[in-house]
């Protein structure tokens, strides 16, 4: 079945690079996202890739795809305090209804410390 | 700026009463949906609307009822609350045309049921 999945910790020291790794099961995705979540807020698009990239950077972020291992990644450099959130990755896929569907993984908690 | 509001941000309740969550989204999008959030399960879908009065199951839908009769606004109901049902839920929009077919989310509810 559908399953997206990811560390529930990561924890990085201020100025070092963080890497937080998902796994999907949905070969027919055609979009693969990274979602954060502050503390009591929801959750807000951070970027995004195409299925058919293996890589999009976006400032200090880097996204990798391995499609054949069906691996995504987020890389953030110089991680600062206002970094430390909940990551999430997710996958769409279209549903029967012509809408896309998306599956959210569990999240990792980053805490960077200072 | 795409902003997505939830009727409350904390609620209490007793088991056995019927909760009503609501969500209001300004952007004039097509998709509506409704998710729950729990700690180590990430985010699992509930329901999801893709027009008024139409709604599909998402993975989660038992204890549940949705109700779309304006495209603005998707009501989330809980016919007889229990204590599993003690969750945070977030209600999330997304256009059905416009790449990257992002969801913008509300802030949450946070619901207890005693």
């Amino acid at each position: 079945g559908e399953d997206v999945e990811q560390s529930l910790f990561l924890s990085v020291r201020e100025g070092d690079s963080s890497v937080i790794n998902c796994t999907y099961t949905d070969s027919s995705s055609t979009y693969l996202y990274w979602y954060k979540q502050e503390p009591g807020a929801g959750l807000q698009l951070l970027t995004y890739i195409f299925s058919n990239m293996d890589m999009k950077q976006d400032q200090r972020l880097t996204v990798l795809l391995n499609k054949k291992d069906k691996h995504l990644s987020l890389r953030i450099a110089d991680t600062q305090t206002g970094d430390s959130a909940i990551y999430f990755c997710a996958e769409s896929t279209l549903f029967t209804s012509g809408t896309y569907k998306y599956i959210f993984g569990t999240g990792t908690r980053l805490k960077v410390l200072a | 700026d795409v902003k997505v509001t939830q009727s409350s941000r904390y609620l209490v309740k007793r088991t056995g009463e019927k909760v009503f969550l609501e969500c209001v989204q300004d952007m004039d999008h097509e998709n509506m949906f409704w998710y729950r959030q729990d700690p180590g399960l990430g985010l699992r879908l509930i329901y999801f609307s893709y027009d008024v009065k139409m709604k599909e199951k998402g993975d989660i839908p038992e204890g549940y009822s949705v109700s779309r009769e304006k495209k603005e606004r998707f009501s989330l109901i809980l016919e007889s609350a229990s204590t599993n049902q003690t969750s945070m839920y977030l209600c999330a929009s997304s256009s059905r045309d416009l790449y990257p077919y992002e969801q913008y989310f509300g802030p949450g509810t946070r619901l207890t049921v005693t």
